[in-house]
């Protein structure tokens, strides 16, 4: 069974750098691009970033480039998305997603997400 | 970017009945090489993360009742639930894959009428 579970959530000052972590497990981690999406309360999805199975490229959303990176340890089944800069309007749950075999882009697994409150 | 505008923001069905809800892609999202739109669509329940239900604008993922079917091409597409459950209650987003970044619509909340 596919499971993947984050941790690193909780309330950060504006301008704070929290680290976020997704476990992963029931599936060969290193087979699969990974990402991030995240959802402000009580609003849409938007996808944040992406990392190939491997790692070795990344990509990135507009509204958090050069503020945030994704990463992996594929040796440890682990995403990780440090972020940098924070600011009122990244208070959001952020969810950890696998990417479907069919397209990298598409989300065939979801964690149950982590609440980031930015705020003073 | 690709702007997916989904109608209606809400409604309500009784039990049993019909449930459409549609999504506008701001351009074509099928990739005329393979003939396949780069559309999905996902469930989101209270409290819940997101669930994929279809792909390709019209494939249901694994264990996704059949009741639930997807349709539409180049820029126009549709979810319908054909006679709706309790357990459908939820926010349901279209989202285009055809082309980084992704992006999603702005969802449908269902409800019992």
């Amino acid at each position: 069974e596919v499971q993947l579970l984050e941790s690193g959530g909780g309330l950060v000052q504006p301008g704070g750098s929290p680290r976020l972590s997704c476990a992963t497990s029931g599936f060969t981690f290193s087979n699969f691009a990974m990402n991030w999406v995240r959802q402000a309360p009580g609003k849409g999805l938007e996808w944040v970033a992406s990392i190939t199975g491997i790692g070795r490229t990344t990509y990135y959303a507009d509204s958090v480039k050069g503020r945030v990176t994704i990463s992996r340890d594929n040796s440890n089944n682990t995403l990780h998305l440090q972020m940098n800069s924070l600011r009122p309007d990244d208070t959001a749950v952020y969810y950890c997603a696998r990417s479907s075999g069919n397209n990298w882009r598409l989300f065939d697994y979801w964690g149950q997400g982590t609440l980031v409150t930015v705020s003073s | 970017d690709i702007v997916m505008t989904q109608s209606p923001d809400s409604l309500a069905v009784s039990l049993g009945e019909r449930a459409t809800i549609n999504c506008k892609s701001g351009q074509s999202v099928l990739y005329t090489s393979s003939n396949k739109n780069y559309l999905a669509w996902y469930q989101q329940k209270a409290g819940q993360p997101p669930k994929l239900l279809i792909y390709w604008a019209s494939t249901r993922e694994s264990g996704v009742p059949d009741r639930f079917s997807g349709s539409g091409s180049g820029t126009d597409f549709t979810l319908t639930i054909s006679s709706l459950q309790a357990e459908d209650v939820a926010v349901y987003y279209c989202q285009q894959y055809y082309t980084t970044p992704q992006t999603f619509g702005q969802g449908t909340k269902v409800e019992i009428k």
